[in-house]
């Protein structure tokens, strides 16, 4: 079974405020990655990390940064959030590119 | 440009079959993923095809034709649980992994 978290599920906040999104597996996945998800639309891919000390950025152009210090942590911050930052977040983990990613719940951000 | 082409959505009965065609246009191949996902909830894995053919899992079978650019999923037996979206992704050159943008799937009695 999969073993992927995300805290927190639900985040309503104001503009300008700092956040951070907290990920964690335990699976020792090497590759972690950020997504972002409007309803019925599709996955973003935001920032992505191939192990401990490595992060990229996506396709998607974001205001956010991440940092991977250890494997199984891989925390998404927003140094200041705005109305077009609502959105959902999701954190996936791969073994490797050819293996699946096994998808956190997710954490549905609204600013007002 | 890369580009993975869905339907944007399919209805289809309680019981019967169904087919979900995803063609793409990537910047190389290694591999495609079939996932699942309920709304509000996280893309959950179905499948995965490197080689041409049809692999089985259950209900589910997913087929792959790499000269064509091409893939479906079918779904055997539809459940009312099956009204999901179903997302095509294709593991480029680069190994970095190309999203559709799903099909909506919805099921009737």
């Amino acid at each position: 079974e999969a073993d992927i978290y995300q805290t927190p599920r639900y985040l309503v906040i104001g503009t300008g405020k700092k956040i951070t999104l907290e990920c964690s597996q335990t699976m020792g996945h090497d590759k972690m990655y950020w997504y972002q998800q409007d309803p019925g639309m599709e996955l973003h891919l935001i920032h992505y990390s191939y192990g401990v000390n490595s992060t990229e950025k996506g396709d998607l152009s974001s205001e956010s940064t991440v940092s991977r210090i250890r494997t199984e942590h891989f925390p998404l911050t927003l140094e200041s959030a705005r109305p077009s930052h609502t959105s959902q977040y999701l954190c996936a983990s791969s073994g490797s590119e050819y293996n699946e990613q096994f998808f956190g719940p997710g954490t549905r951000l609204t600013v007002l | 440009g890369q580009n993975i082409d869905q339907p944007t959505e399919m209805t289809a009965t309680e019981g019967a079959i169904v087919q979900i065609n995803c063609t793409y246009q990537t910047s190389g191949f290694n591999g495609l993923f079939w996932y699942q996902q309920h709304a509000g909830e996280a893309p959950t894995f179905l499948s995965y095809n490197v080689l041409d053919g049809l692999e089985e899992k259950g209900r589910f079978s997913s087929f792959l034709s790499r000269s064509k650019g091409y893939s479906y999923l079918l779904l055997k037996e539809l459940q009312m649980k099956d009204s999901a979206s179903y997302l095509c992704a294709v593991l480029d050159s680069n190994y970095q992994l190309i999203w559709g943008a799903g099909t909506k799937l919805i099921i009737k009695p």
